[in-house]
């Protein structure tokens, strides 16, 4: 039972333009979210992440919204860039309750194209 | 600060040998986590430390899984009698719980492990 579900594969977006990438997630215990970038042959990074007590947390390029009645929260990246192709998967944890290893999805594989 | 660091990067291994991973942290994290990932899928949790003490281990880590931090430092992660299922690439992550809030995980570059 996937409890964090990225359900797009893949997306393309050009150079410039603003990158969505979602997540949902199932378990109403999740408190703490976080977005990660992969490189191939690289561990994942981290990006932003946002706490269950706020709906938005924003850093440079980088904005996440988290929407708790639906379950749900999106990563924005504005404006993309070549470089942000890679691998981004939503992770969440219990971590406000004390509760920190984290959950993923299986990742979205960005595109960007100049 | 050097980040995660692990060793080996790759290790090819045939099926029934054991093999020992190692990860040391960023220095002053006192909470060490280890994950496996395979092809299409998210990294999935398997056991973590706060300090030299495992305070988890997932239903995903079977018996023949150990993993150690003695001293709360380093940490080793060793598979016995390895099968070709275990092939996968094998992630550590630290971090250190602020008061503040932010719990943050950050990741070692992996152990790519290969079971023939």
């Amino acid at each position: 039972d996937q409890q964090v579900k990225q359900n797009s594969p893949s997306l393309s977006v050009q150079e410039g333009r603003i990158s969505i990438l979602n997540c949902d997630y199932t378990n109403s215990m999740f408190d703490y979210f976080l977005w990660y970038k992969k490189y191939p042959a690289e561990g994942p990074t981290f990006l932003i992440s946002i706490s269950s007590i706020k709906d938005k947390n924003e850093d440079g390029r980088f904005t996440v919204f988290l929407n708790k009645s639906a379950k749900h929260l999106s990563l924005h990246i504005v404006p993309s860039q070549p470089g942000d192709s890679a691998v981004y998967f939503c992770a969440a944890s219990s971590a406000l309750s004390g509760n920190t290893p984290l959950v993923f999805g299986k990742g979205t594989r960005l595109s960007v194209i100049a | 600060d050097t980040g995660v660091s692990q060793d080996p990067r790759h290790k090819i291994t045939k099926r029934g040998q054991n093999v020992t991973f190692r990860c040391d942290p960023i220095s002053e994290h006192n909470r060490l986590y280890w994950y496996r990932q395979t092809l299409g899928q998210g990294p999935e949790f398997l056991t973590y430390f706060q300090n030299e003490a495992q305070l988890e281990k997932s239903r995903l880590l079977s018996d023949r899984f150990s993993a150690e931090r003695p001293k709360g430092s380093f940490s080793t992660l060793e598979i016995q009698r390895t099968e070709q299922g275990d092939s996968a690439m094998y992630l550590c992550a630290s971090s250190f719980p602020p008061a503040g809030g932010g719990y943050e995980q950050y990741f070692g570059p992996g152990t790519r492990l290969t079971v023939t």
